[in-house]
């Protein structure tokens, strides 16, 4: 069984300029997450989806940052303009049970540079 | 102060020694408690899962939780070389809450 994947794996980019991570989740994984891990830190969570859902951005930087999950299914999350302090880990997770008690599965990552 | 605190470590035991990692906790709503393993430059995979007080075992780990002190604490038997990962505590307080990590503990096991 395929696990989380994510694209892309690392990105480089100016400051000022827009940027994309794309997420497809564990098949039949109706909750999505995305994370931002900085260096040294643990994961922070910025947005979780019950199907197409947002049920909790409360942590997502909403005037530069993004989400959609069209059709319960892939997500994206972008940011724009970003900034040099957004350069961290992006992580995709998925779970099986909606009552978030903890069991994710995460993809390996999105590695933003901004320069 | 943070909620969840984890000494970042790094940690350096040689193979075949008993690890101890540990992390404290500030929220008494707190009843899901795990411990993910995270190799560098991969996402965090959960490693043991536990619900409220008690301990857990699972071959050469073992989790354990005290409610009461607000101690949570993860045991590595026999480690091994392939151990040596960043070991992030996280907890909840169950339904439609979010997870809190705390920051990792960076464990390196010697040949």
């Amino acid at each position: 069984e395929a696990g989380v994947v994510q694209s892309p794996r690392y990105k480089i980019i100016e400051k000022k300029q827009p940027v994309a991570f794309w997420c497809n989740p564990i098949s039949g994984h109706n909750t999505l997450y995305w994370y931002l891990q900085n260096l040294g830190q643990g994961p922070e969570l910025l947005i979780r989806y019950e199907n197409e859902e947002a049920v909790d951005d409360s942590q997502l930087p909403k005037d530069r940052f993004s989400a959609e999950r069209l059709k319960g299914v892939d997500s994206t999350l972008k940011i724009q303009p970003a900034e040099l302090g957004d350069s961290a880990v992006y992580l995709c997770a998925s779970s099986l049970r909606t009552d978030n008690t903890g069991e994710l599965f995460f993809g390996e990552g999105s590695r933003l540079t901004v320069l | 102060q943070k909620e969840v605190e984890q000494d970042p470590g790094p940690l350096s035991v040689p193979e075949g020694a008993i690890v101890s990692l540990n992390c404290t906790y500030s929220n008494s709503a707190f009843q899901y408690f795990m411990w993910y393993r995270q190799y560098s430059r991969k996402g965090p995979e959960l490693l043991m899962y536990t619900y409220s007080s008690g301990n857990k075992e699972d071959g050469r780990f073992t989790a354990q939780v005290d409610k009461s002190s607000k101690y949570i604490s993860l045991f590595i038997r026999d480690s091994q070389p392939s151990d040596s990962a960043t070991y992030l505590c996280a907890m909840s307080s169950g339904t439609a809450s979010k997870l809190t990590f705390g920051t990792g503990t960076r464990l390196q096991v010697t040949l």
